[in-house]
């Protein structure tokens, strides 16, 4: 079936440290590609999402790009800052009459100042 | 503000007791889902409803309930039947059925036994 796996963190960075978090994903057909990300004790926020290959999504300093022939979507922030700092999933969704999205298990994010 | 509210933010459950969490939205969403999310485990999908007086098993739908009565409302009954159902409870909604449509997300509730 389809799937999404992520990196396992947690990832700690320095402040203006280069991130990447690295996703790939098993696909029967040709999803869209989300990221998410989530502070302590709330819920998901929409990223950034592609919707087609070679696609680049990109929200406040952070970008990937779908990547079919690797079947990847990558995070990547030029400079990370403390606030950056929460959990990131990755995750697909074919829409259709279920709709719903297959998520990563997540990438725990700690910057320290 | 157009959002998701889901109430309580944490809530306790006694051994034999059956607890309704409850999601709103006012978006106009026609689609809502519930996820549940454990540690490590990303997220996973219990029950969706795409339309009103309509919905549908997820992954783990098993202890567990719904209903959609009303477009704006998507409540969740976890049941006795639900033998270990500590963990985060995430509603979410969608405009529709494009694969491109983002889901926005409630803040959660937090689920316990006492």
């Amino acid at each position: 079936g389809d799937s999404v796996t992520q990196m396992e963190g947690p990832v700690t960075l320095s402040e203006e440290a280069f991130l990447t978090i690295n996703c790939t994903y098993t696909a029967t057909g040709y999803p869209s590609l989300f990221w998410y990300v989530q502070y302590p004790g709330e819920g998901l926020q929409l990223l950034l999402k592609a919707t087609k290959a070679d696609d680049k999504g990109s929200n406040k300093g952070f970008e990937a790009t779908y990547r079919k022939e690797t079947t990847s979507f990558h995070l990547e922030k030029g400079s990370v800052q403390v606030s950056d700092s929460a959990v990131y999933f990755c995750a697909l969704s074919y829409g259709g009459s279920q709709g719903n999205l297959i998520f990563g298990k997540g990438t725990k994010l700690s910057v320290k100042p | 503000d157009g959002g998701i509210t889901q109430s309580p933010k944490y809530l306790f459950r006694k051994e034999g007791q059956n607890v309704t969490l409850s999601c709103e939205q006012n978006l106009n969403h026609d689609a809502m889902y519930w996820y549940r999310q454990d540690p490590g485990q990303g997220l996973r999908l219990i029950y969706y409803s795409q339309i009103v007086n309509d919905f549908q098993k997820g992954d783990i739908a098993e202890g567990y309930s719904v209903s959609r009565e009303k477009k704006e409302s998507f409540p969740l009954t976890v049941t006795s039947a639900q033998k270990n159902p500590t963990a985060f409870y995430l509603c979410a909604s969608a405009q529709g059925q494009a694969s491109n449509q983002p889901q926005h997300f409630g803040d959660g509730t937090r689920l316990s036994i006492l």
